[in-house]
């Protein structure tokens, strides 16, 4: 079974900072996908990073980033210079081939974003 | 990225009615998967919609509760049937896509459900 853990339900960041949101997993697959979706206010859910298992390097899309410890079964998500819209719930959120390619999510982080 | 839109985007409805709520995506595509967020909680997966198939339920869903249609590749619908006050809860169709390296996933702007 697969288990997403974020230990964080709220976080503050000031803006124009950097914020890590913490995420860890568990799996017995060997081929896995981590997403990180961004959920505002109006409660659509956005997709921001993808990282695979197998990926050797960091995933990145513009102010994301994801910092992967394969190991630790960590997939940290990394926000820089943070701005006002930022400010919303973060869900990590896992995939695998064993588990037809349905997401299982954390219970999510809300991040608020201060001037 | 797969456009997919959702019908009706909010409802109030009376306890023991039932409230369909549509999924349309402007491409064909695989897999389409109906998941269910109550409030102030994470998404948990309700099913998933493969066309030409049952639908396959997760574990505490049933057919019965919340039958789903998927008459073709690009279109689905959820039936959230006999509603009670614990139904209230944002109702999110999500779609897979092959974006290369891996499927990704995206969601519609979702139903949020009232029952009174």
């Amino acid at each position: 079974a697969q288990k997403i853990t974020q230990t964080q339900p709220g976080m503050f960041v000031q803006e124009k900072e950097a914020v890590t949101l913490d995420c860890t997993y568990d799996t017995s697959d060997p081929s896995y996908g981590l997403f990180w979706y961004k959920q505002p206010s109006s409660g659509e859910m956005i997709f921001l990073i993808y990282q695979g298992s197998y990926d050797q390097q960091n995933a990145t899309e513009g102010r994301y980033s994801l910092n992967f410890q394969k190991a630790r079964k960590s997939a940290n998500l990394v926000i820089s210079a943070s701005q006002l819209g930022d400010s919303a719930m973060y869900f990590c959120a896992m995939s695998s081939s064993n588990s037809g390619y349905a997401l299982n999510f954390g219970k999510g982080t809300s991040l608020l974003v201060t001037p | 990225s797969a456009v997919i839109s959702q019908k009706p985007s909010r409802d109030i409805c009376q306890r023991g009615t039932s409230l369909t709520i549509q999924c349309q995506v402007d491409s064909q595509v695989t897999m389409m998967f109906w998941y269910r967020q109550q409030p102030g909680q994470s998404l948990t997966l309700i099913a998933t919609a493969n066309q030409g198939s049952e639908a396959t339920y997760e574990s505490g869903f049933v057919i019965d509760k919340f039958p789903i249609s998927r008459p073709n590749l690009t279109f689905s619908t959820l039936t959230v049937s006999n509603m009670s006050p614990e139904d209230s809860s944002i109702y999110l169709c999500s779609v897979e896509e092959d974006g290369g390296r891996y499927e990704k996933l995206f969601f519609g702007s979702g139903t949020q459900l009232s029952v009174l």
